[in-house]
């Protein structure tokens, strides 16, 4: 009931065109749901966040499209480019849970994604 | 801001010594810290949940004589990786919880790791 399932594992996408990554969970206590980007060899960054409270987020090039009902979310990049070739994580975790799992996020698998020039 | 430090970047060890790793939230206060450890290619797994003041919580299979979690402050927590062995070889992140969003918003910050390699 903890995981968190993203596909694809990996993603190749030409420059210019639209990458997307899906998640889905299981756990209906789970009320944050952030997306990290990695670089071989760095830490995760965050990207960008959602709360089941709001459908759709959008910063930049970057949407997050959440489906409360279906209990899925995926991340959008448009117009990717090649400096966006990393790894991405999704996550989440319960604001509120008690006790030892405070702020615990369950991660993703990962999705390697490639950005070709 | 929310940046996260964390020193060595990189260390190599020889098989039975320790290995301290620091991390440390840089323009913020952190309530918890957690530590995960990465292998090439997957994902990040949670190792334990460090609180200041109070002894970390461990998940499940990992050996907390191993792995000793010390967080000292509101901006540092340390990792003390005890014996090194080879099988102890990875990647080994931290991440801090802003204390000024604890509660409402739970952003983690991450530092950029830290990789061990024991000999």
């Amino acid at each position: 009931q903890q995981q968190v399932k993203q596909s694809p594992q990996s993603l190749i996408v030409q420059k210019g065109g639209i990458s997307i990554i899906n998640c889905a969970y299981e756990n209906t206590a789970f009320d944050y749901f952030p997306w990290y980007q990695q670089f071989p060899g760095k830490g995760p960054a965050l990207l960008i966040a959602i709360r089941p409270d709001v459908s759709e987020k959008k910063e930049g090039r970057f949407t997050i499209s959440f489906n409360k009902s279906a209990k899925q979310f995926s991340l959008h990049i448009m117009d990717s480019q090649p400096g966006d070739s990393a790894t991405y994580f999704c996550a989440a975790s319960s604001t509120y849970a008690g006790g030892t799992s405070y702020g615990k996020l369950t991660f993703g698998q990962g999705t390697i994604l490639t950005v070709h020039p | 801001g929310a940046v996260v430090s964390q020193h060595p970047s990189r260390v190599i060890c020889k098989s039975g010594t320790s290995v301290k790793i620091e991390c440390r939230s840089l323009d913020f206060q952190a309530t918890t810290m957690f530590w995960y450890r990465q292998f090439p290619k997957k994902s990040l797994m949670l190792m334990a949940t460090s609180n200041e003041g109070s002894k970390a919580t461990y998940e499940q299979g990992v050996e907390k004589d191993k792995f000793l979690i010390n967080h000292a402050s509101l901006t540092l927590s340390t990792l003390t990786v005890t014996s090194a062995h080879p099988e102890d070889s990875s990647f080994y992140i931290c991440s801090a919880d802003d204390i000024s969003t604890s509660g409402m918003q739970n952003t983690q910050y991450f530092g950029p790791g830290t990789r061990l390699t024991v000999l």
